[in-house]
């Protein structure tokens, strides 16, 4: 079975500054995809940044970039000259290529973004 | 392009009741995933729907059951509403070749009474 760890519940930082939020996977799975979603108040869930697990290249998108380390089954999220918009509920999750496409959710960073 | 939509946004139902849930996948999406999130959770995996076939399920029991239609828009049934059933439902799309790709609605907040 695959799980997906995150391993803290809450964080807070200043406007403007640089925060890392942790995520951890189990899988004996080779060819899966990494993902981070962010659920803001409006429940809304949308899509942030995708890793494919055969690329060692870490994805980044504008000022979102993940640290990859497969071997370490680690998948952490950057957050770069955060705004208050990045004020939300943030969720790591996982999801094999073949069959299914099933996203297996952690649960859960509430990040606040102080001005 | 429309997106994901859902209906209701949300309703109230009491234990026992049955209830449906409408999803609209965004245009060309032929891949329908539903999800539950229960307060303060990450969303679990229900089941998924690919071209009007059932296409992979999750830990839920029978009671929870969907349906896809030809225009690619799904339901999602669940029978003799429990107290714990009470959450928010998550619909997401994606097209063909998505590369894993998931585009969430709004989602519909079930509360049973």
């Amino acid at each position: 079975a695959q799980t997906v760890t995150q391993s803290q519940p809450e964080m807070s930082v200043q406007e403007a500054e640089t925060v890392t939020l942790s995520c951890t996977y189990d899988t004996s799975e080779s060819n899966y995809y990494l993902f981070w979603y962010k659920q803001p108040p409006s429940r809304q869930m949308i899509l942030v940044i995708r890793q494919e697990a055969y690329k060692q290249q870490n994805a980044t998108e504008n000022r979102f970039s993940v640290n990859f380390q497969k071997a370490a089954k680690s998948f952490s999220l950057k957050i770069s000259d955060s705004q208050l918009g990045d004020t939300a509920m943030y969720f790591c999750a996982f999801m094999i290529i073949q069959g299914a496409q099933k996203l297996v959710f952690g649960q859960g960073t509430r990040l606040t973004i102080n001005p | 392009e429309t997106g994901v939509t859902q209906s209701p946004t949300h309703l109230i139902k009491t234990r026992g009741q049955q209830v449906t849930l409408r999803c609209s996948s965004q245009s060309g999406h032929n891949t329908v995933s539903w999800y539950q999130q229960a307060l303060g959770q990450g969303p679990q995996f229900i089941f998924q729907y690919y071209r009007e076939e059932e296409n992979g399920r999750g830990n839920f029991p029978p009671r929870f059951s969907g349906l896809q239609f030809p225009n690619y828009s799904s339901e999602l049934n669940v029978n003799a509403l429990e107290l714990d059933d009470s959450a928010l439902y998550l619909c997401a799309s994606s097209p063909d070749y998505s590369g894993g790709w998931q585009f969430f609605g709004p989602g519909t907040r079930l509360t049973v009474l």
